[in-house]
């Protein structure tokens, strides 16, 4: 057990379905991140959230839309995807966001059909 | 483009014989090092870290090397067990985009340890 809590663990959405992931930390960490891994790449880097204040991505598509409610919550909202975007999704934290390691949790398994 | 990399995708030892896992990264300026543990149906978990003004550091059964001069880290397991068997990652912490640093990591080395 890492401290960090993602619900659900798995999902199968269709592409014109909006769902959303949710990811928990109790921890007491102030910089939350949002990762994607797909089979056969690395884990990409979608989203940082820093005492809540989030750090530009303009690589990330807008179909994905993340929000940091409090320190403690995450959540990574799913609208109209692709095929292409069935993945692992990876929630993670750190006390801060600067060279520190990060506590990832268990992970959603999406399948967008 | 610079990228966190390694040298090989997989990696099969015997029981008891000691791993050897590396990566290679291209970014001069990174100062913070990590490896990861993935296992099957799991999130990765932290193994161990170094910092760029060391060259070794060591947990229990790992050893982590980092050579500056070639861009060089490795991840060394003594007498490996059936329970090393996982996905390897080794990330660098660099500069991300408008503010702050972040890690980002190589593809992963799988090990296999066969008893």
């Amino acid at each position: 057990e890492t401290g960090v809590t993602q619900t659900p663990r798995h999902l199968v959405m269709g592409m014109t379905n909006k769902k959303s992931l949710k990811c928990e930390q109790h921890l007491g960490h102030n910089a939350m991140y949002w990762y994607k891994q797909s089979a056969k790449k690395p884990l990409e880097l979608m989203f940082v959230y820093n005492f809540k204040e989030q750090t530009e991505n303009n690589s990330v598509p807008s179909r994905f839309s993340p929000e940091c409610p409090n320190s403690s919550h995450l959540f990574l909202h799913l609208h109209t995807l692709q095929p292409e975007d069935s993945a692992l999704y990876l929630c993670a934290s750190s006390q801060e966001q600067s060279n520190e390691k990060l506590f990832f949790g268990s992970g959603t398994q999406l399948s967008v059909l | 483009g610079e990228s966190v990399g390694l040298h090989l995708p997989t990696l099969s030892v015997q029981e008891g014989d000691n791993s050897i896992i590396n990566c290679a990264y291209s970014n001069s300026a990174s100062d913070y090092f990590i490896w990861y543990k993935q296992e099957s149906g799991k999130g990765p978990q932290f193994i161990i870290d170094i910092r760029s003004n060391m060259d070794k550091r060591q947990g229990q059964r790992v050893t982590v090397l980092l050579n500056k001069t070639v861009k060089h880290l490795s991840l060394q397991i003594a007498a490996t067990q059936p329970g090393d068997s996982a996905v390897y990652f080794c990330a660098e912490s660099r500069k991300w985009h408008q503010a702050g640093t972040a890690l980002i990591f190589g593809k992963g080395t799988t090990l296999s340890v066969s008893s």
